[in-house]
């Protein structure tokens, strides 16, 4: 089945500053790979998601990259804000399409 | 909208006792997952569901059961609760594995 590893495991930044956190899967058949943001006592929420068609996509300042060659896709924050602490799960669709399987999860912390 | 519901919120469990944790949705969608969080390990997939009448056995499904017998319902059962099913539950439901996975709040559950 597909495996997910994530890092890093925790993550601490200047407020302003820029956060990457990396993710690889091993499923060469996998498609889908969606962010998840989890606020404290919050069930995770969907923040961007790339399809295997796209090497890249921005939304404001969030953007993933992905490298399918190397089987590796990355999460970048720009211009952090204290708002932005929270868990980041990635994930990868599995090669047969019908379960989503999770990394490990980054704790963020944003610096004032 | 209430989108995706779990109830009960929190619960303490003896060792031995059983319990059955309830999710609903009201987005028609097809796909319903069950995951437990514990710390440092993520998300992992306990058992999903692709349609109604329909379940499959994901990462980790020793010790739970499951049913969907109405498309908005997705039950989890522990019919002899251990201390090593003490964790956080999340339920999570999507139109296929390849859009937006909404998750409830959660359940905690702990077992003495």
């Amino acid at each position: 089945g597909e495996n997910v590893e994530q890092h890093p495991s925790t993550l601490s930044v200047q407020e302003g500053d820029s956060a990457v956190i990396k993710c690889t899967y091993s499923d060469s058949a996998s498609n889908y790979f969606p962010w998840y943001k989890q606020e404290l006592g919050k069930g995770p929420q969907l923040i961007i998601d790339i399809r295997s068609n796209v090497g890249e996509k921005k939304d404001q300042r969030i953007a993933v990259t992905l490298n399918k060659t190397a089987k590796h896709f990355s999460l970048h924050i720009t211009e952090t804000q204290p708002e932005d602490s929270a868990v980041y799960f990635c994930a990868a669709s599995s090669g047969s399409g019908d379960k989503l399987t999770f990394g490990t999860g980054t704790r963020l912390a944003v610096r004032p | 909208n209430a989108g995706v519901t779990q109830t009960p919120k929190f619960r303490v469990l003896k060792t031995g006792q059983s319990m059955t944790l309830l999710c609903a949705q009201d987005m028609n969608h097809e796909y319903m997952y069950w995951y437990r969080q514990d710390p440092g390990m993520g998300l992992r997939l306990i058992h999903y569901s692709v349609g109604e009448g329909t379940t499959a056995k994901g990462e980790v499904p020793d010790g739970y059961n499951v049913s969907r017998l109405k498309k908005q319902n997705f039950l989890l059962g522990l019919e002899s609760a251990a201390p090593s099913q003490t964790s956080v539950y999340f339920c999570a439901s999507s139109y296929y594995t390849g859009s937006e996975a909404f998750f409830g709040q959660g359940t905690r559950l702990t077992v003495v």
